[in-house]
């Protein structure tokens, strides 16, 4: 299994304000996710974590908008930049566990909630 | 189009009623199928990955099967503490995932 430690688990922030998630991991990984939640639907990927280069984001996500930052193979952050009440959602950090039976854990969610 | 289709929306049982819930895809290069349980406003607990048809995993109530298009998550004699949204993910080719949108599961005493 994984240890995925993230926080803060929840935060109501005020609109035009930035929050930073971090994600800490029990030990090295080579592949991490950053997901969201929106009230009642499934996983969206946000982009991939890539340690010592930019993030690879999905259609729909943008860097200025999503920054992402992984300084090395246990730790990444993300931002919610400029946010609105649109971006509330449960944000979700996820790593994937290679090998010969590879599985992708997830962290336990930060809950946020926009004003 | 690669999918993940999950079935029912939300289901409603008595303690010890047993059911199953159905997770159908469309995923070309199908590299492992992953159950998990949620809790609201907490992140997917990992349940089960199988990957292959045929192959089954269990765990306490829970019993996971797979064939070449979908798989189902059976669950024996449920208890209220079994209530939550049960999540089905596929992974595909360059380690992309696809989501079901999950079924909601409420288990009454």
């Amino acid at each position: 299994s994984a240890v995925i430690s993230q926080k803060p688990s929840r935060d109501i922030c005020q609109r035009g304000t930035s929050l930073t998630i971090q994600c800490q991991v029990d030990s090295q990984v080579t592949m991490m996710f950053w997901y969201r939640q929106q009230p009642g639907q499934s996983l969206t990927l946000i982009a991939t974590a890539n340690q010592g280069s930019e993030a690879t984001y999905e259609s729909g996500f943008v860097i200025d908008k999503f920054p992402i930052s992984r300084p090395n193979l246990t730790f990444s952050t993300l931002t919610v930049s400029n946010m609105s009440p649109e971006d509330s959602s449960i944000y979700l950090c996820s790593v994937l566990r290679v090998g010969s039976n590879e599985k992708l854990f997830f962290g336990s969610g930060t809950q946020l909630s926009v004003l | 189009e690669d999918q993940v289709t999950q079935s029912p929306e939300a289901l409603r049982l008595q303690e010890g009623e047993s059911s199953s819930l159905n997770c159908s895809y469309t995923v070309s290069g199908l590299r492992g199928l992953f159950w998990y349980r949620q809790d609201p406003g907490k992140g997917p607990e990992f349940l089960f990955t199988l990957y292959s048809a045929g192959e089954e995993k269990e765990k306490e109530r829970l019993k996971a099967t797979l064939t070449k298009k979908e798989s189902f998550l059976h669950i024996t004699a449920p208890k209220p503490e079994d209530s939550a949204t049960y999540l089905c993910a596929v992974q595909g080719n360059f380690n992309k995932f696809y989501f079901g949108s999950g079924t909601k599961l409420n288990v009454k005493p």
